[in-house]
């Protein structure tokens, strides 16, 4: 089945400095991949749509400059946190569509980020 | 607009005894919707999804879930709890937004299952 791998799943960062989150599609091709923040008992909340070879899609709110996006093959997607502040200390969960289930999406295991 | 109710934020039953998780959605179109799971400090698993076609939907571990549009519910239920069933649930909507297909999640239910 579609499987969707999701680096690392636990970080501890240091404030001010900058974080890479991967996300990789393994047994199929994701032209768009999806980034969700997940805050502590809350639901998920999209941050942004990443287009394999475009600029990725922001949701309102979100900041482009300290949450970068790229999507530079159809198998990998990554999301930076930059400058991290305690505030951004999360639980973040990339998601890609798998054709293959007719709008189903898969999603990665996701990634615990804390800001210290 | 569209829009995910999940109406209960926690729901306990007793394993062995049937599970009911309501949800109901707002939408202009006819839509897709979607439950998954979601075990702590986990990624989501689809459970099922139902994209207009049977209104009864089976999915995965004895879930189903069933579209009744003129109550614009889409309900999981499962015959028989069992204690590995307790995790977070998600009713989850997908919508064309600005040209492109993306999902609205309900707030979740937490289901816990006692022995």
């Amino acid at each position: 089945g579609a499987v969707v791998s999701q680096h690392p799943s636990r970080v501890i960062c240091k404030s001010g400095t900058s974080v890479k989150i991967e996300c990789r599609s393994l047994d199929f091709q994701a032209t768009t991949m999806f980034w969700y923040r997940q805050f502590p008992k809350q639901s998920l909340m999209l941050m942004a749509t990443s287009n394999e070879g475009s600029k990725a899609t922001y949701e309102q709110g979100v900041e482009k400059d300290k949450f970068l996006i790229n999507h530079a093959s159809l198998t990998l997607s990554t999301l930076t946190v930059t400058s991290a502040h305690p505030e951004d200390s999360s639980f973040y969960i990339c998601s890609a569509r798998d054709r293959g289930l007719a709008y189903g999406y898969t999603f990665g295991s996701g990634t615990r980020l804390t800001v210290v | 607009a569209q829009s995910v109710t999940q109406l209960d934020s926690h729901v306990s039953v007793s394993e062995g005894t049937p599970v009911l998780l309501r949800c109901n959605y707002s939408s202009s179109y006819s839509p897709s919707l979607f439950w998954y799971v979601q075990h702590p400090n986990k990624g989501l698993q689809l459970l099922l999804k139902y994209t207009s076609a049977a209104t009864l939907v089976k999915g995965i571990n004895g879930f189903e879930a069933e579209f009744k549009k003129s109550e614009t519910s889409f309900h999981l239920t499962k015959p028989s709890a069992h204690m590995s069933d307790a995790a977070e649930y998600f009713c989850v909507v997908s919508e064309w937004r600005t040209g492109r297909r993306a999902l609205t999640f309900g707030s979740g239910t937490r289901l816990q299952v006692q022995p």
